[in-house]
């Protein structure tokens, strides 16, 4: 069974320019969560997708946006880099529901981004 | 809001010996999900074990094992027979079961070396 997948692994982009993540979750699993990963921060939620729609959002800018497809797939953006965007977003997969939650959530490796 | 709370930065064993990671949190939800997750170098974030709240009997997931402390609003981690490949960063995660979406809030981590 393939794990989530996360492209790229690496990006570097210039303060101003915008950046697309993707993520593709485990076969089956219908929610993507994202989340990024600072020294000083930690992880912090950014959102979750599911069935198209996001269903929760954490404390970040309008700068950052998502979607998900009906595949279950998902991006996300951010336009306008700051330097502070500088981080690893990791994207997490999972089977929706209560129950289901004793499963966990699956990661996949993250996308460096570093903002120059 | 839910926080959890990991004290120890850093923590070392020698290999074979026995350690305890520390992780306090903080809900008002009755009904949840605790985690640990390993970080080697490699970035992915790996589920080392997971605690239904409303089970009272401690998960074991073969040398990882929890004391979950419900009242106390604890959740430790026991690494036993520790090895090289322990090392990592381990992160304590919550997930609440209200809501309706799939949603991790993690503690700052604990970086846990292992000494030959």
């Amino acid at each position: 069974k393939a794990g989530v997948t996360q492209t790229p692994r690496y990006l570097i982009k210039t303060r101003g320019q915008q950046v697309t993540l993707s993520c593709s979750p485990i076969s089956g699993h219908r929610s993507v969560s994202w989340y990024q990963q600072t020294p000083g921060q930690g992880l912090q939620f950014l959102f979750e997708y599911f069935s198209e729609t996001q269903r929760n959002k954490g404390n970040f800018p309008g700068r950052f946006s998502g979607r998900q497809f009906s595949n279950s797939r998902s991006e996300m953006n951010v336009s306008t880099l700051e330097l502070g965007d500088s981080a690893l977003y990791l994207c997490a997969s999972s089977l929706v529901g209560r129950q289901n939650l004793n499963y966990g959530y699956t990661f996949g490796s993250g996308t460096r981004l570093t903002v120059v | 809001a839910q926080t959890v709370t990991q004290s120890q930065p850093e923590m070392s064993v020698q290999e074979a010996e026995t350690v305890t990671l520390s992780c306090t949190y903080d809900t008002s939800e009755s009904d949840y999900y605790l985690f640990w997750y390993k970080q080697p170098p490699s970035r992915q974030m790996i589920l080392v074990i997971r605690q239904e709240a409303y089970k009272q009997q401690n998960a074991t997931e073969n040398r990882f094992s929890v004391n979950f402390q419900k009242a106390a609003k604890s959740f430790s981690l026991k690494i036993s027979d520790s090895q090289l490949g322990d090392a990592a960063m381990y992160f304590c995660a919550f997930a609440g079961t209200q809501g309706g979406s799939e949603k991790l809030v993690f503690g700052k981590g604990t970086k846990l070396t292992v000494n030959p």
